[in-house]
């Protein structure tokens, strides 16, 4: 399937480390996105990139893809207590068609330990 | 604010009791979504529409269906809850305008536990 897989599937560090998560994927894509999920709640958008586009800034986050190795990363900088959360990886299916379904990754599970 | 708004936030049936979880959406978004998260997975998605047009996903189980009565509001309707459908449940928004997959917005979900 197209689903992506994340790794770490957990990680653990301390306030004002940085985090780092990756995914990979198996298809095309037009683009990734990125989400985080707190505990029992839905999902908050954070960044999308495009197929054409290697590395992407917002705030403490950054995100690059590597279409060739179909991997994307998402590197959260100096971590707060609140970055803790669920984090996932997300992609359509970059077929050339128009496309609106997205395929999620497994998740990586941060705690950031004050 | 715009927003996606999910009722109710628990919801607790009986195996085999039919049960409706509701959907709104402020966002006149054309696309509505639904997922199911198992604990400790990703969401999967069950089915979506696209304005009117119902779209199943094809491992999606006949037990699960779906409404949707206007742009606002959307629908999941199981049929004969089993043990192996309590989840979060989870609805999504999304204005596609035809170049490719853009984001989505989420409710707070349902959490369905069935005794």
């Amino acid at each position: 399937s197209q689903q992506g897989e994340e790794d770490p599937q957990a990680l653990s560090i301390q306030e004002g480390e940085n985090a780092t998560m990756n995914c990979s994927y198996k298809t095309s894509i037009n683009n990734l996105q990125w989400y985080r999920q707190n505990s029992g709640r839905g999902l908050v958008h954070l960044i999308l990139i495009r197929s054409n586009e290697r590395e992407k800034h917002s705030g403490r986050l950054r995100v690059t893809l590597d279409t060739s190795k179909k991997s994307s990363s998402l590197l959260i900088t100096a971590s707060r207590a609140a970055d803790t959360a669920s984090y996932f990886c997300a992609t359509d299916k970059g077929d050339g068609g128009a496309t609106n379904k997205l395929i999620f990754g497994t998740g990586t599970l941060l705690a950031v330990q004050p | 604010d715009a927003m996606v708004i999910q009722n109710p936030r628990y919801q607790v049936t009986q195996f085999g009791k039919p049960v409706t979880l509701s959907c709104s959406q402020t966002l006149n978004h054309n696309v509505m979504y639904w997922y199911q998260q198992k604990s400790s997975q990703a969401p999967k998605l069950l089915f979506h529409y696209y304005d009117k047009d119902f779209n199943n996903e094809a491992d999606t189980p006949d037990n699960f269906q779906s409404r949707r009565p206007n742009t606002s509001f959307c629908f999941l309707d199981i049929r004969s809850p089993g043990l192996g459908d309590a989840a979060m449940y989870l609805c999504a928004t999304s204005d596609f305008v035809g170049r490719g997959t853009d984001t989505q917005y989420f409710g707070p979900g349902t959490r369905l536990t069935v005794l």
